[in-house]
């Protein structure tokens, strides 16, 4: 089945700086690839998606790029601020065409010092 | 509701007992999903639904897991005969539709297996 691998656990910016997270996956079917950011004691809600027929999409301070060749996926964060610290988690699916469940990776805990 | 609705928020249970969380999806939301989140993990997939039909339920971990979803809706994941390593965060997520793999949590339920 598909593996999903984050880097790094824990990343720790100043404010204003910008923070990249990067993940792996195994399965070169996999072709949808969410990123959730979860608050402690609250569940995971989406920021951003890409799926595998672009290479890179953004929203605002949020970014991710995909390298299929690669099999690897990064999270952009610009202009960091201090509500940005949380969790965040960077899935993979096949087949996003009928509901299937995501892989997620074992989540980067950023802190954004002000 | 405006979003996915989970409780009870927190549950404990002696080891041994019967335990029963509900998922309120999102209104219209065909596909409903369950995770299992580990303190310090990602989510792990364990089952779900397209309407009241469990299409995948490979990531159940053991037969004292039952979920259901009988009028494809609500939902309820059962664990019977609970034991310490079921204590985890159980998440669920849901779907609108086929089409679009985008997939909203809700906060979880927190149980804890004495």
């Amino acid at each position: 089945g598909e593996n999903v691998e984050q880097h790094p656990s824990t990343l720790s910016v100043q404010e204003g700086d910008s923070a990249v997270i990067k993940c792996t996956y195994s399965d070169s079917a996999s072709n949808y690839f969410p990123w959730y950011k979860q608050e402690l004691g609250k569940g995971p809600q989406l920021i951003i998606d890409i799926r595998s027929n672009v290479g890179e999409k953004k929203d605002q301070r949020i970014a991710v790029t995909l390298n299929k060749t690669a099999k690897h996926f990064s999270l952009h964060i610009t202009e960091t601020q201090p509500e940005d610290s949380a969790v965040y988690f960077c899935a993979a699916s096949k087949n996003p065409g009928s509901a299937r469940q995501l892989t997620f990776g074992s989540g980067t805990q950023l802190t954004v010092l002000p | 509701g405006a979003g996915v609705s989970q409780s009870p928020r927190y549950k404990v249970a002696k080891r041994g007992q019967d335990v029963a969380l509900r998922c309120d999806p999102i209104s219209g939301h065909v596909s409903l999903f369950w995770y299992q989140q580990a303190l310090g993990q990602g989510p792990e997939f364990l089952t779900y639904f397209q309407n009241e039909a469990q299409l995948d339920k490979s990531g159940l971990p053991s037969d004292r897991f039952f979920a259901e979803r009988p009028e494809g809706s609500v939902s309820t994941l059962k664990i019977q005969r609970t034991q310490q390593e079921d204590s985890a965060v159980y998440l669920c997520a849901s779907s609108l539709s086929l089409a679009k793999n985008i997939q909203y949590f809700g906060a979880g339920t927190r149980l804890s297996v004495l």
